[in-house]
């Protein structure tokens, strides 16, 4: 089974500048997942879908950033324009939980390394 | 106060030993609590996954779960090199579009 892939693996821009990152989920995962991870501290969720919508974006600075789902499956998130302290990895997961009891828990993939300087 | 504490270590053990690895939490509507393990420049790997209190033991891996104590335990028995990693504790409530909320993660070194 593929995992999760994410691309690109790394990005260095300079702050004002924007930036955006792809995620290709697992093949029939229908929940969707970005998670900011600072350096030092656990990820912190962005935004979840559940196939094309959203189901929580509460902690997403939506001043700057955007993310959007098309046709349920693969994902990009913008950084519109970037700040210093959105330098962290930000990592894509997927789920196929289709039930409240399913065992089944979020694969990531290896994330977007991005340095904004 | 964060939802899920965890002590950020690190934490350097010799080859052998058992390690103890611990989240306490606040929240008491969380149900589902999971381990995972990250080596460096990795992304987040599921490594045991616990359903409300009680054991679970998957090889030189042993999670706990404290609901009345609000804490989650992860154990590992005869430490190797290889289980260098940050492990990050997560936990959830019920439904299926419930949020996984992660501890800071514990960075473990174990030595020759």
């Amino acid at each position: 089974e593929a995992g999760v892939a994410q691309s690109p693996r790394y990005k260095i821009i300079e702050k004002r500048q924007s930036v955006a990152f792809w995620c290709n989920p697992i093949s029939g995962h229908a929940t969707l997942y970005w998670y900011q991870q600072i350096l030092g501290q656990g990820p912190k969720l962005l935004i979840q879908f559940q196939n094309n919508g959203v189901v929580d974006d509460s902690q997403l600075p939506k001043d700057r950033f955007s993310a959007e789902r098309l046709k349920g499956v693969d994902s990009t998130l913008k950084i519109q324009p970037a700040k210093l302290e959105d330098s962290a990895v930000y990592l894509c997961a997927s789920s196929s939980r289709v039930s409240p009891t399913a065992n089944t828990e979020a694969f990531f993939g290896q994330g977007t390394r991005l340095t904004v300087v | 106060q964060k939802e899920v504490e965890q002590d950020p270590g690190p934490l350097s053990v010799p080859e052998g030993a058992i390690v103890s690895l611990n989240c306490t939490y606040s929240n008491s509507a969380f149900q589902y609590f999971m381990w995972y393990r990250q080596y460096s420049r990795k992304g987040p790997e599921l490594l045991m996954y616990t359903y409300s209190s009680g054991n679970k033991e998957d090889g030189r891996f042993t999670a706990q779960v404290d609901k009345s104590s609000k804490y989650i335990s992860l154990f590992i028995r005869d430490s190797q090199p290889s289980d260098s990693a940050t492990y990050l504790c997560a936990m959830r409530v019920t439904g299926t579009a419930s949020k996984l909320t992660f501890g800071t993660g514990t960075r473990l070194q174990v030595t020759l």
